[in-house]
């Protein structure tokens, strides 16, 4: 079935440092890929979603590139803050019969922004 | 902006309870979802409706009954809570049903069940 893999658990870094988490996929056709953002005491938010390959969704600094070839959506940014800390997931939006209208998330990736 | 309320925010109860968590959503929106939170596991859909009246079954929704009473509410409920049942709730909203929409989250309860 469709699933989405994140390989980090948790990211520590130190203000400016850039930023990369990966998230796989997996799934036949062009399933939407979304990344959102959950901060301490909130529900998670919508960050950016692409949904053909080479597209690349963006929103606050934060980007990524839907590579089919590699079925991968990896969330990149160039020089984090330490407001950036949260939880983000990823996450595949179902596109066949009953998966229409769900989104499968990744286990999330807590990101740690030391000042 | 979509706003998604959720009620009560934090629930304690027993083995053996009976709960109901409580989801209002006020900008229209066909789809609403409801999903637990553990530390692991990230977001697991539980039950989901694309309509007053219309359930789907989730990833996990073994312990749990939703109702879809109106387009605006939607209800979880645990008629024997355990405390395996223990976790973050969330509710969540969309305005779509297709491949490309955008759910909007709740605040989230967080259940107890001792």
């Amino acid at each position: 079935g469709d699933s989405v893999t994140q390989t980090e658990g948790q990211v520590a870094l130190s203000e400016e440092d850039f930023l990369t988490i990966h998230c796989n996929y997996s799934a036949s056709g062009y399933p939407a890929l979304f990344w959102y953002v959950q901060y301490p005491g909130e529900g998670p938010q919508f960050l950016f979603r692409a949904s053909r390959d080479k597209e690349k969704g963006s929103s606050r600094g934060f980007e990524a590139t839907y590579d089919k070839g590699t079925t991968s959506f990896h969330l990149r940014k160039a020089s984090v803050q330490e407001s950036d800390s949260a939880v983000y997931y990823c996450a595949l939006g179902g596109f066949r019969g009953s998966a229409l209208g769900r989104l499968h998330f990744g286990a999330g990736t807590q990101l740690i922004v030391i000042p | 902006e979509a706003a998604v309320t959720q009620s009560p925010r934090n629930k304690v109860t027993v083995t053996g309870g009976n709960v109901t968590l409580s989801c209002r959503q006020t900008n229209s929106h066909n789809y609403m979802y409801w999903y637990r939170q553990d530390t692991g596991h990230g977001l697991r859909l539980i039950h989901y409706s694309y309509g007053a009246g219309n359930l789907q079954i989730g990833d996990v929704p073994d312990g749990y009954k939703a109702t879809r009473t109106t387009q605006e509410d939607f209800f979880l409920l645990l008629e024997l809570a355990s405390p395996s049942q223990t976790s973050l709730y969330f509710c969540a909203s969309s305005d779509g049903g297709g491949n490309y929409a955008e759910q909007f989250f709740g605040p989230g309860t967080r259940l107890t069940v001792l």
